[in-house]
């Protein structure tokens, strides 16, 4: 059970795109379709804004999207807003209904 | 409204034992898997136990096995922690989660603090 690698912290400034990546091994986001993401404020609780590696939940912006290539898998925000400053955690199914996540990425809006 | 409210958490000396809550709502709890996931302030989050709509199945994390136990009431539309042998580094604040194909809904979380 060990932790997805996500990068500490990235900048982007405002109208830029950005790309987190998450990386894990074959036995988590290399077997499983199941990678998600989350978006989380200081002091709140994280939301979910990518399942199954690529789809967002309703009422999530089109400008977060998530892929994945392997054991890695990335999330692209596009047409950076300051409101996205937050920070972001990357989670993988990991068999037998367990699950693993990345150590979370700040992410600065410039 | 969907939302799942935690409850429980505190202050409590190493080796001590806590018992935490998650009462949802505005869902068929009976129908979903449930988790809970904790963070440590600053850190990432963690994955910590796993319980079936029925109960049948549970699992947990390497770090909390044979130290926690996670149950449901599912008349009660209620989750639960029971956390046993509490180590310092038990310490963060602890979330229950829906379990769909992702976690998609959260509750606000309730902290728990291990401390002599």
């Amino acid at each position: 059970q060990s932790a997805l690698t996500q990068p500490a912290s990235v900048s982007g400034s405002p109208g830029q795109s950005i790309t987190i990546s998450c990386t894990g091994t074959s036995s988590d986001v290399g077997s499983y379709n199941l990678v998600s993401w989350y978006q989380q404020y200081p002091g709140k609780a994280p939301k979910l804004i990518i399942y199954e590696g690529t789809k967002r939940p309703s009422g999530v912006s089109n400008r977060f999207s998530g892929s994945k290539s392997g054991n890695a898998a990335s999330l692209t925000i596009s047409g950076l807003q300051a409101e996205d400053e937050a920070d972001y955690h990357c989670c993988s199914y990991a068999g037998s209904s367990t699950w693993v996540f990345g150590g979370g990425t700040k992410l600065t809006v410039l | 409204e969907v939302q799942m409210v935690e409850s429980g958490g505190g202050l409590v000396q190493p080796g001590g034992s806590l018992r935490l809550s998650c009462a949802a709502s505005g869902f068929i709890f009976s129908s979903y898997g449930m988790s809970w996931v904790r963070q440590v302030p600053g850190k990432g989050l963690e994955w910590v136990s796993y319980i079936s709509s029925n109960s049948r199945n549970i699992y947990y994390a390497d770090s909390v096995k044979g130290r926690f136990t996670v149950s449901r009431d599912n008349a009660n539309n209620s989750l639960f922690l029971q956390m046993n042998s509490l180590r310092v580094d038990d310490t963060a604040a602890y979330y229950c989660a829906r379990v769909w194909v992702a976690f998609d809904i959260w509750g606000q979380g309730t902290v728990v603090t291990v401390s002599s």
